[in-house]
């Protein structure tokens, strides 16, 4: 399957730890997205990455998160000291930038991440 | 800032019967304009998109949208729903840059046999 990988799956962690998720996107991609989803509520925008460059992050995005794509490749989204509003199902997108205005864009969605904080 | 609505949350229809999903945006740029879908247990899958040209979109699956740009709407619809529609739908809108999604908060089609 070449389609984007997110794990684990799912997580359980207690209130104050830190979890680290990975997001493999389709290889050939120069964008990778992540997305946070409550129950009840579309995919809200967190940051992007134009390969190994993080362009934009959302004011949802608190000095306890951080995301890195090191090598323009696979990225990775770090919650620090969980909280239990973080629950939620944290995705991952790519997708093929063809230029300053990507008139093809298409986003390409992992099955995300569970996170549950007890 | 764009902006996206979806007004009916949960929209249960019986098999063959017509559907449509509303979606209406708001942004002060031109904008593009998705929906996608999101059966149980899997990722987001794109469905049909509006760039430019013709306002009426035909996607995957049977479904299309109209761009009405004077009631910044991009309704979805199928003329005959299938017990395997049943999923979440999400209208979304980019900027022209493609570099933000912002997606509405979806809309739960059931369909019923």
């Amino acid at each position: 399957d070449t389609g984007v990988s997110q794990n684990p799956r799912h997580k359980i962690t207690k209130r104050g730890q830190n979890v680290t998720f990975r997001c493999d996107p389709i290889s050939e991609h120069n964008r990778l997205y992540w997305y946070r989803q409550t129950l009840g509520q579309g995919p809200e925008f967190l940051t992007y990455f134009q390969n190994e460059a993080q362009l934009e992050k959302s004011r949802l995005l608190s000095d306890r998160f951080s995301a890195e794509r090191p090598k323009g490749s696979f990225s990775t989204l770090e919650i620090q000291r969980t909280e239990q509003g973080d629950s939620a199902m944290y995705l991952c997108a790519s997708s093929l930038s063809l230029g300053v205005t990507a008139t093809n864009e298409k986003l390409f969605f992992g099955s995300g991440t569970q996170l549950s904080v007890l | 800032a764009q902006s996206v609505t979806q007004l009916d949350s949960q929209v249960p229809v019986f098999e063959e019967a017509p559907v449509e999903l509303r979606c209406n945006y708001s942004s002060s740029v031109s904008v593009y304009l998705f929906w996608y879908v999101q059966y149980p247990n899997q990722g987001l899958q794109l469905l049909l998109k509006y760039l430019s040209g013709s306002t009426l979109v035909k996607g995957i699956n049977g479904f299309e949208a109209e761009f009405n740009k004077s009631q910044t709407s991009f309704h979805l619809r199928k003329p005959s729903v299938h017990i395997s529609d049943t999923a979440e739908y999400f209208c979304a809108v980019s900027d022209n840059y493609g570099q933000n999604f912002v997606f509405g908060p979806g809309t739960r089609l059931s369909v019923l046999p």
